[in-house]
């Protein structure tokens, strides 16, 4: 059991919107880290998609986008495309400094 | 550009102490700010963060993985070593080293490599 959770699974219709939520408590997300976001390619490894909440890495389309409020964050995924689908993770750090992942969620666009 | 590759045995047998290493280019693990990280994944199962050791030679462990756990580096040959004591079959999984630092955080990561513990 995850100390971050995600939902399972969510789903979309290519050019729709799905967001992602990652919930976390006042000893993680709510006592200011950051949270971060990966993509991971059915067999491939996880490439980092969203950084420092908000931020973009280069060569990241910005039809990604993520948002932190309180201690919930969000990755959302706007004109949704095939090449989309993948299992999407977040992730934070506690007050002890460990790292935490969310567990995971799998998008799958219909 | 940076990049990572991970190498050790594919097969351990249970009880066994594993011993990965993470080869880098790309960065120094003596600039500050900058780590590797271990993270591991079973097969069809979610990511897991077991050790991250930092320029200074700070470490943290997953508490829950923390006595089995050792993390070290070799600045001078660019590498990071992760050993894991007393295999179980549950430890069968993907394990992939990453860079980090202070701002990104982990990426980018190495392409992983699969351990099965079994007798």
């Amino acid at each position: 059991q995850s100390v971050l959770t995600q939902p399972p699974s969510v789903s979309g219709a290519p050019g729709q919107r799905v967001t992602i939520s990652c919930t976390g408590s006042s000893s993680n997300i709510g006592a200011g880290y950051d949270v971060h976001w990966y993509q991971q390619l059915p067999g491939t490894a996880p490439k980092l998609l969203i950084y420092g909440n908000s931020n973009r890495p280069s060569g990241v389309p910005d039809r990604f986008s993520g948002s932190k409020s309180g201690t919930s964050a969000s990755l959302a995924i706007t004109g949704l495309q095939a090449e989309d689908e993948a299992d999407y993770y977040c992730q934070s750090y506690d007050s002890s400094l460990s790292v935490l992942f969310g567990g995971g969620t799998k998008l799958t666009v219909l | 550009q940076i990049t990572l590759k991970e190498s050790g045995p594919t097969l351990v047998k249970p009880t066994q102490t594993l011993t990965l290493t993470c080869t880098f280019s790309g960065f120094s693990l003596s600039t500050s700010g900058v780590g590797v990280g271990w993270i591991r994944q079973p097969p069809g199962k979610a990511l897991e963060w077991l050790a991250l050791i930092y320029w200074n030679d700070d470490k943290r462990y997953s508490p829950s993985l923390k006595s089995r756990l050792t993390i070290t580096k070799d600045t001078s040959k660019n590498q990071v070593v992760l050993t894991m004591t007393n295999m179980d079959p549950v430890d069968t999984a993907t394990y992939y080293c990453a860079h980090r630092d202070r701002v990104t955080d982990f990426g980018p990561w190495g392409q992983g490599t699969l351990v099965t513990v079994s007798s």
